[in-house]
């Protein structure tokens, strides 16, 4: 079983500021990693993915993310935000296979301001 | 590409009633469906996974005589809340899964917000 925590619940930061939006898992097994952005009573979005290879991963809207498995971390970066980034980010976990369930975690509430 | 739909997007009813929540992947055929529940700031919950031509998979907690999933086909899976109570008022999600080549990628849909009073 995996399991995901991402323990900031939310993250205020004014526009053009660096942000990090941290993810901690605990897997017994290989692992695929995710972020996913929601906007309010949306579904959910793919920021980016880690499955294998290169630890630095890039993704859609300025976003990367670093897997590192020694501190069992996927922290999401974006070096300068914009209002239109104020949304909920989830970070999810699989085991690496077809079709395996996605294990969320509680989300971080990022909230940019002027 | 991979775009998931559902259907309605959002929904009320009166308590005792069942509804019924479509979910298609548009441009894929989707060998794996799952169907998650997210109550208002929080995660989602894994509710059921469903795979075409056989009985969905249930997590630890859900009734499955009250969520009764069917996916009949490799781009559509129904959620069907029977006997909806005020309880079950919430954001049901689905996603698909495109079997080998996508990455165990899920493509989301937009949700169903339901309401139940």
């Amino acid at each position: 079983a995996q399991s995901v925590t991402q323990l900031d619940s939310q993250v205020p930061v004014f526009e053009e500021a660096p942000v990090e939006l941290r993810c901690n898992y605990s897997s017994s097994v290989s692992v695929y990693l995710f972020w996913y952005v929601q906007y309010p009573n949306q579904g959910l979005q793919l920021l980016l993915k880690y499955l294998s290879g290169s630890t630095l991963v890039k993704g859609i809207n300025g976003f990367e993310a670093e897997f590192n498995k020694s501190q069992t971390s996927f922290h999401l970066r974006k070096p300068s935000v914009h209002i239109s980034d104020t949304a909920e980010y989830f970070c999810a976990v699989s085991g690496a296979g077809t079709a395996s369930k996605l294990t969320f975690g509680t989300g971080t509430r990022l909230q940019v301001t002027l | 590409g991979a775009v998931v739909s559902q259907h309605p997007s959002w929904v009320i009813c009166k308590s005792g009633t069942s509804v019924k929540i479509e979910c298609r992947s548009l441009d894929f055929q989707a060998t794996t469906m799952f169907w998650y529940r997210q109550f208002p700031k929080q995660s989602l919950m894994l509710m059921a996974t469903s795979n075409e031509g056989s009985k969905a998979t249930y997590e630890q907690g859900v009734e499955k005589d009250k969520f009764l999933i069917n996916h009949a086909s490799l781009t559509l899976s129904t959620l069907t809340v029977t006997s909806a109570h005020p309880e079950d008022s919430s954001f049901y999600i689905c996603s698909a899964h495109g079997g080998q080549g996508f990455y165990n990628e899920q493509f989301f849909g937009p949700g169903t917000r339901l309401t139940v009073l």
